[in-house]
């Protein structure tokens, strides 16, 4: 299937830094999507881009749809322990009813 | 609002026999539903795309007669693994979007753990 490159596959940092993590792909995306998933949960859905360009903003966390609508990036500011998680990206074809995931990037911040 | 609730959230079974989870959105109606395996550390792979009063379309290398799914109504779907083996021992993820908003964003569920011994 369409496959989505996700980069860092992982990340420590400490307390207060910034991060930053893409995904990229050779296929081009209607809607990209970032979801954060705890230890034994669900994804949780943190920010929904739809049109190419759009930046868009959730508290500390800020994504953006690539003009390409190849890739997306998501930046965290002033990050916090409890970022702590695994970020994936996902992203959804045109006339395509189902998410392509990213292999993730887990995010450790030191206190 | 958008909840999709998944139970158990963790079972243990024995080799051979079968296990059903259960994925509900409770505040809104799903025509379609998706099911998604986890393994530890990795992401999570599109097994099956569940539709509400028709049959489920599977992904490649997913059997279809060792996870059976059922989409009786606009609110429930079920998968069940059959005659479970040590390595269908994973994490279940159902996902649910909201009727007719094609391209709205997926809701999880938080996920069953299921351990085969």
């Amino acid at each position: 299937g369409q496959q989505l490159n996700q980069s860092p596959q992982s990340m420590f940092i400490q307390e207060g830094e910034d991060v930053s993590m893409n995904c990229t792909s050779s296929s081009i995306f209607n809607t990209w999507l970032w979801y954060k998933q705890d230890p034994g949960e669900g994804p949780v859905l943190l920010i929904a881009l739809y049109k190419a360009g759009e930046l868009t903003s959730n508290g500390r966390l800020t994504a953006q749809f690539g003009i390409t609508r190849k890739d997306s990036f998501l930046n965290i500011s002033a990050s916090i322990p409890s970022d702590v998680g695994i970020y994936f990206c996902a992203g959804q074809l045109k006339n395509n009813n189902d998410m392509r995931f990213g292999a993730g990037t887990r995010l450790t911040v030191k206190p | 609002g958008a909840v999709v609730s998944q139970h158990p959230s963790w079972v243990i079974c024995k080799s051979g026999t079968s296990v059903k989870i259960e994925c509900r959105s409770l505040d809104f109606q799903a025509t379609t539903m998706f099911w998604y395996r986890q393994f530890p550390k990795q992401s999570l792979m599109l097994m099956a795309t569940s539709n509400e009063g028709s049959k489920a379309t599977y992904e490649q290398g997913v059997e279809k007669d060792k996870f059976l799914i059922n989409h009786a109504s606009l609110t429930l779907s079920t998968l069940t693994v059959t005659s479970a083996h040590p390595e269908d021992s994973s994490f279940y993820i159902c996902s649910a979007r909201l009727q007719g908003a094609r391209g709205s964003p997926l809701h999880f569920g938080n996920g069953t753990r299921l351990t085969v011994t």
